[in-house]
C-alpha cells in the first residue's frame, strides 16, 4: 500500500513560489514527513522534515496539517535549478530503509 | 555541508568482471548504505552498516558482498557482475540513533555488457 500520494506532475513559474501537496492519511503517531528530491541523474538530495509543527529551512517550507494526514512543500522562490522530482515519505526516523514512491516531477519554467 | 562522494560517475564492466564501488563520507556519520535505483521499481536497499565491520542485508543482497573497514568508507562490491545488475548505485549516510536524515552521494550509473 502506498503510504503517500502525490501529484505525478506540475509546473511553476521561475521566480514564484511551488507549493507541493503531499497526502499521507494513514500516518501514524511516530512517522515523520520527509521531502527529499532528485535533479536528473543525481543522487537524491535532501529537503526537510518534519512531526507536526510547521518547519523552515534555507531550501523550503514544510506546512503540516493539524491532523497530519497531509502537507505541502514550498519553495519560495523557484529557479530553473529547483527542476526535478520531488518525493514525499512517511517514516520513523530509526527506520533504516528509505523508500520513494513516483514522487512528483516539478518543471520550472522560465 | 554533509559530503558523501562515489568513486565513479559512470562505469561500464563486462560481463563475469568483479567491480568494487567506494563511498566516503565525511560527516562522522555511524551507518552506511547502498541502494540501487531502477525505473518502475524505486529505491531498493542492498546492504547497509551500523558501524565498522558491521553489516545488514537489505531487501537484495543477493550477487553483492559489502565491506566497511574504515567508518567514513563503504564499499559495494559485484563479485561476478552480470546485465541485470545494470544500475544507478546510490550511497548514503546517516547518524547513529536520534536524527536519522539519510543523505546521498552523487550515484555512480553502471552498466555492464
Amino acid at each position: 500500500d502506498a503510504k503517500t500520494t502525490q501529484p505525478p506532475s506540475m509546473d511553476c513559474a521561475e521566480g514564484r513560489a511551488a507549493n507541493l501537496p503531499c497526502n499521507h492519511s494513514t500516518i501514524s503517531g511516530n512517522e515523520y514527513v520527509y521531502w527529499y528530491r532528485q535533479i536528473h541523474s543525481q543522487g537524491p538530495q535532501y529537503i526537510i522534515h518534519g512531526l507536526k509543527n510547521n518547519e523552515t529551512n534555507e531550501m523550503a517550507s514544510l506546512i503540516i496539517t493539524e491532523d497530519r494526514k497531509s502537507s505541502t512543500l514550498i519553495l519560495p522562490h523557484a529557479t530553473l535549478r529547483d527542476t526535478a522530482v520531488y518525493y514525499c515519505i512517511v517514516r520513523v526516523t530509526n527506520d533504516y530503509k528509505l523508500s520513494f514512491g513516483a514522487g512528483t516531477t516539478v518543471t520550472v519554467r522560465a | 555541508d554533509v559530503k558523501v562522494t562515489q568513486s565513479s560517475r559512470y562505469l561500464v564492466k563486462r560481463t563475469g568482471e568483479k567491480v568494487f564501488l567506494e563511498c566516503v563520507q565525511d560527516m562522522d556519520h555511524e551507518n552506511m548504505f547502498w541502494y540501487r535505483q531502477d525505473p518502475g521499481l524505486g529505491l531498493r536497499l542492498i546492504y547497509f552498516s551500523y558501524d565498522v565491520k558491521m553489516k545488514e542485508k537489505g531487501d537484495i543482497p543477493e550477487g553483492y558482498s559489502v565491506s566497511r573497514e574504515k567508518k567514513e568508507r563503504f564499499s559495494l562490491i559485484l563479485e561476478s557482475a552480470s546485465t541485470n545488475q545494470t544500475s544507478m548505485y546510490l550511497c548514503a549516510s546517516s547518524f547513529g540513533g536520534g536524527s536519522e536524515t539519510q543523505y546521498f552521494g552523487p550515484g555512480t550509473r553502471l552498466l555492464v555488457l
